[in-house]
């Protein structure tokens, strides 16, 4: 199947700074890519929608200021994190939507577990 | 989307065969029923989907009654390596978003 890889696998910051998550389709391209949040023992929580070459669709909730997304390729989307607190402290995972002809599947990445202290 | 109802948790010994059960008694016509599951700390995988016919493939077989109202996914030969949290999910197949319910906690135990 396709993979999709993220990076970093986890990240310490401090309160206050920012954070960068890439993920990456290392075998398709993809033209649609989503963030995920889970808190521990919660399912999880879909962020966003990373669109290639236009703007990020959220879902209700999610602040975009807070989150910023950026699909500048199609292998590769970016979550930022801006001005991370505590609370932003969860495990960010990703996933791109692979498309061939009829056939389309979602594969998700391995997750970035993010600590702000 | 269609919404899912599944336990919380089930237990299943090494080597029998694990059967999830799930209810998505709303399901709409043109909405499938997908199967992933997450072992701990990593992110979910696809195990399997249907829409009206029974399913099978090298990790599990799928069972969706004749009125759509529910679905079973079935471990034929449960491992120790199955142990995770495991998502039904209801969508239309053209529908890019998932939109992840609480999910069963299988625990496969020796």
């Amino acid at each position: 199947g396709a993979v999709v890889s993220q990076h970093p696998s986890w990240v310490i910051c401090k309160s206050g700074t920012s954070v960068k998550i890439e993920c990456r389709s290392l075998d398709f391209q993809a033209t649609t890519m989503f963030w995920y949040r889970q808190f521990p023992k919660q399912s999880l929580m879909l962020m966003a929608t990373s669109n290639e070459g236009s703007k990020a669709t959220y879902e209700q909730g999610v602040e975009k200021d807070k989150f910023l997304i950026n699909h500048a390729s199609l292998t590769l989307s970016t979550l930022t994190v801006t001005s991370a607190h505590p609370e932003d402290s969860s495990f960010y995972i990703c996933s791109a939507r692979y498309s061939r002809g009829g056939y389309r599947e979602q594969y998700f990445g391995p997750g970035t577990r993010l600590t702000v202290t | 989307d269609a919404k899912t109802t599944q336990p919380t948790s089930m237990d299943c010994a090494e080597g029998r065969a694990a059967n999830l059960p799930c209810n998505h008694s709303t399901i709409s016509g043109n909405e499938y029923v997908y199967w992933y599951r997450q072992i701990h700390s990593q992110g979910p995988q696809y195990i399997i989907h249907g829409l009206k016919n029974n399913e099978t493939n090298e990790m599990a077989s799928l069972i969706i009654t004749e009125d759509r109202k529910s679905s079973t996914l079935i471990l034929p030969h449960a491992t120790l390596r199955d142990t995770a949290v495991y998502y039904c999910i209801v969508k239309m197949y053209n529908f890019n978003k998932f939109y992840f319910g609480s999910g069963t906690k299988l625990n496969v135990k020796p």
